[in-house]
């Protein structure tokens, strides 16, 4: 089964609104790392998360972890229709095992 | 150069076919992945490489055969496949791998694969 579950599953706005979307795993974790996939292509690298972190920021991304919760979030501000796309969590929770969760599908409208 | 390059794009192939998808990274990563994704899914592990050497398999079919001829190339070798095995074939590269996910990875666009 997979590791990271997301919510929402899908999520509509309207362009210049911010997108939140969360990842809650089951068991410790090393780290964190959020993938964003447009359709039907590869996968692009938002932002790796240490377990010993709390939060980072890349641009108009903001990512926090709580491991107490067992649970991520990214927050996605002023957003764009460039950010429509799926965004998924993927976590390490032994070594060499690689789990994404089941993503969650942002529309961006204009 | 950050590109992880997979050909071809698209596949169609027989159930009694024999064919290959390829993928190439000039980055100087010492670990590539292969992941298979069904439409609407998240991206599943099959195998992964490091330093040239199969390290997971994630109990993958025989008719799937990796090979990593040296530390730029990943094949996939299929042969025959199922209907069921159509999917978006994605490759992977990252520096390192100590756990998939300590290091970013880098996909590359993907070969769709249509089994017929």
């Amino acid at each position: 089964s997979q590791q990271g579950e997301e919510d929402p599953q899908a999520l509509s706005i309207q362009e210049g609104e911010n997108a939140t979307m969360n990842c809650s795993y089951k068991t410790s974790i090393n780290n964190l790392q959020w993938y964003r996939q447009n359709s039907g292509r590869g996968l692009v690298h938002l932002i790796l998360i240490r377990s010993n972190e709390r939060e980072k920021h890349s641009g108009r991304l903001r990512v926090t972890l709580d491991t107490s919760k067992k649970s991520s979030s990214l927050l996605i501000t002023a957003s764009r229709a460039a950010d429509t796309a799926s965004y998924f969590c993927a976590t390490d929770f032994n070594a060499g095992k690689s789990t994404f969760g089941d993503g969650t599908t942002l529309t961006v409208k204009p | 150069d950050t590109e992880v390059t997979q050909t071809p794009k698209h596949l169609v192939m027989g159930m009694t076919n024999k064919k290959s998808l390829k993928c190439e990274q000039h980055m100087g990563h010492r670990a590539m992945y292969w992941y298979k994704q069904k439409a609407k899914k998240p991206p599943e592990l099959m195998f992964v490489y490091s330093y040239e050497k199969l390290s997971i398999n994630e109990s993958v079919p025989s008719r799937f055969s990796p090979e990593c001829p040296n530390s730029s190339l990943l094949n996939l070798h299929l042969h025959a496949l199922q209907p069921e095995d159509s999917a978006l074939y994605l490759c992977a590269s990252s520096q390192d791998h100590g756990g998939a996910f300590s290091y970013e990875q880098y996909f590359g666009p993907g070969t769709r694969l249509t089994v017929t």
